[in-house]
């Protein structure tokens, strides 16, 4: 199975101010999906951005975008202009093209905005 | 996107007692998850639930302890079985949009057995 491995378990950023979550999986397909989810305390899960494998471009969404590096298997999320709504936890997920219709969670980054 | 309900929203239950927890979606989808989450933690897999067939369990979880039901394409439930306080969770089921491979999660279902 893949794996997927966020080693920020916490993070803090200055609001206004830029801060970017890290990731990394384990795959050997070419083909797959991968995403960012925000869960704010006692609230419901939200998709952030996702990323086709296939795709060289770097997506992004307002103040969000990602920093894919396929050979590496990093999936990095930055947040610009950090608001206080923005704290939240992190998961990054992974989705196979192939392999059925499982994601693969990493164990999430807590994220502070300090006022 | 797709909007999803659930319910109830939190229970607090006897040991060997049954809850069966509701989900909802305003559209029809073929793919249905279901997730256990401890609070702070990430999310595990139970079963996937598609329409017309029976639920697939991942490893760790028994259709005896937690029987699933998929009757039509916006509905489904997870019953916990004859719980015990290591039941204590968040539940949170999903969807996946036909051909997005986006999944868009319920707002759970927080269960406390005492």
């Amino acid at each position: 199975a893949q794996t997927v491995t966020q080693s920020q378990p916490e993070m803090s950023v200055q609001e206004a101010e830029t801060v970017t979550l890290s990731c990394t999986y384990d795959t050997s397909e070419s083909d797959y999906y991968l995403f960012w989810y925000k869960q704010p305390p006692s609230r419901q899960m939200i998709l952030v951005i996702r990323q086709e494998a296939y795709k060289q471009q770097n997506a992004t969404e307002n103040r969000f975008s990602v920093n894919f590096q396929k050979a590496a298997k990093s999936f990095s999320l930055k947040i610009s202009d950090s608001q206080l709504g923005d704290a939240a936890m992190y998961f990054c997920a992974y989705r196979s093209e192939y392999t059925g219709n499982q994601f693969y969670f990493g164990t999430g980054t807590s994220l502070t905005v300090i006022p | 996107s797709a909007v999803i309900s659930q319910k109830p929203s939190r229970d607090i239950c006897q040991r060997g007692t049954s809850l069966t927890i509701q989900c909802q979606v305003d559209s029809q989808v073929t793919m249905m998850f279901w997730y256990r989450q401890q609070p702070g933690q990430s999310l595990t897999l139970i079963a996937t639930a598609n329409q017309g067939s029976e639920a697939t369990y991942e490893s760790g979880f028994v259709i005896d302890k937690f029987p699933i039901s998929r009757p039509n394409l916006t509905f489904s439930t997870l019953t916990v079985s004859n719980m015990s306080p290591e039941d204590s969770s968040i539940y949170l089921c999903s969807v996946e949009k036909t051909s997005s491979y986006e999944q868009y999660f319920g707002p759970g279902t927080r269960l406390t057995v005492t």
